[in-house]
């Protein structure tokens, strides 16, 4: 969906233990961001950035860290997974201008037992 | 403060019926984007249309067509005819421009089931 790829695409973890989720983009854009979805619950902003090296939090950024050391690549880390962090998680990303469309990657669908 | 709400959780039409889905938003900013973004069961996202608070016009795409009323806060979305293929969750969302565009904030999604 507009070259954006997440990867992996399904994970399970034990509580406590540590992951990183991968978003990668083919279309230059500036702005990339992690959701997480949950039933009934729409998508939540976790953390944002608006250019390579910049980050910023978004709705519910606890438990989660994130960089973007290179403009194509966004990724999400949990360093101690817990239970409240199943979820499915998406990457999207955003053209520069404000209230410009977002694209979305396929998800990943984490579990934490 | 922003916020989007879709109040049908779920909707159940039979195929060739017309169906509406809301959306109600708030916003203290006067310029604003709304969005409708489809997710079919497959899981992807899918974006649909973009409206700015400055254009209310109704917009029409084949059997979708939206209706965007700032006197109301409401942005509806109705599709003409329903299909199977139309089964999804829809999502509205808001971004406000006094934000620089970088938070759009979602509904909860009303899911749509088109029976046969």
């Amino acid at each position: 969906n507009a070259g954006v790829t997440q990867t992996p695409k399904f994970r399970v973890l034990k509580t406590g233990q540590s992951m990183t989720l991968l978003c990668a983009q083919d279309m230059n854009h500036e702005y990339m961001y992690w959701y997480r979805q949950d039933p009934g619950m729409g998508l939540r902003l976790i953390h944002y950035s608006v250019g390579e090296g910049t980050t910023a939090k978004g709705e519910v950024p606890d438990g989660y860290n994130v960089s973007r050391l290179k403009k194509q690549n966004f990724l999400l880390g949990l360093e101690s997974a817990a239970p409240s962090q199943t979820s499915v998680y998406f990457c999207a990303i955003q053209g520069s201008g404000s209230g410009a469309e977002q694209y979305f990657g396929p998800g990943t669908r984490l579990t934490v037992t | 403060a922003q916020k989007v709400t879709q109040a049908q959780t779920e909707i159940s039409v039979v195929e060739k019926e017309d169906v509406t889905l809301d959306c109600v938003y708030e916003t203290r900013d006067t310029t604003y984007y709304l969005f409708w973004y489809k997710q079919p069961p497959s899981g992807e996202l899918v974006f649909l249309i973009r409206r700015n608070s400055f254009d209310e016009q109704n917009e029409i795409s084949g059997r979708y067509s939206w209706n965007f009323q700032k006197s109301t806060s409401s942005f509806n979305f109705t599709i003409t005819a329903s299909q199977v293929v139309d089964s999804a969750v829809y999502f509205c969302a808001l971004s406000e421009a006094g934000t620089g565009g970088f938070k759009t904030i979602f509904g909860a999604g009303t899911r749509l089931f088109v029976k046969a």
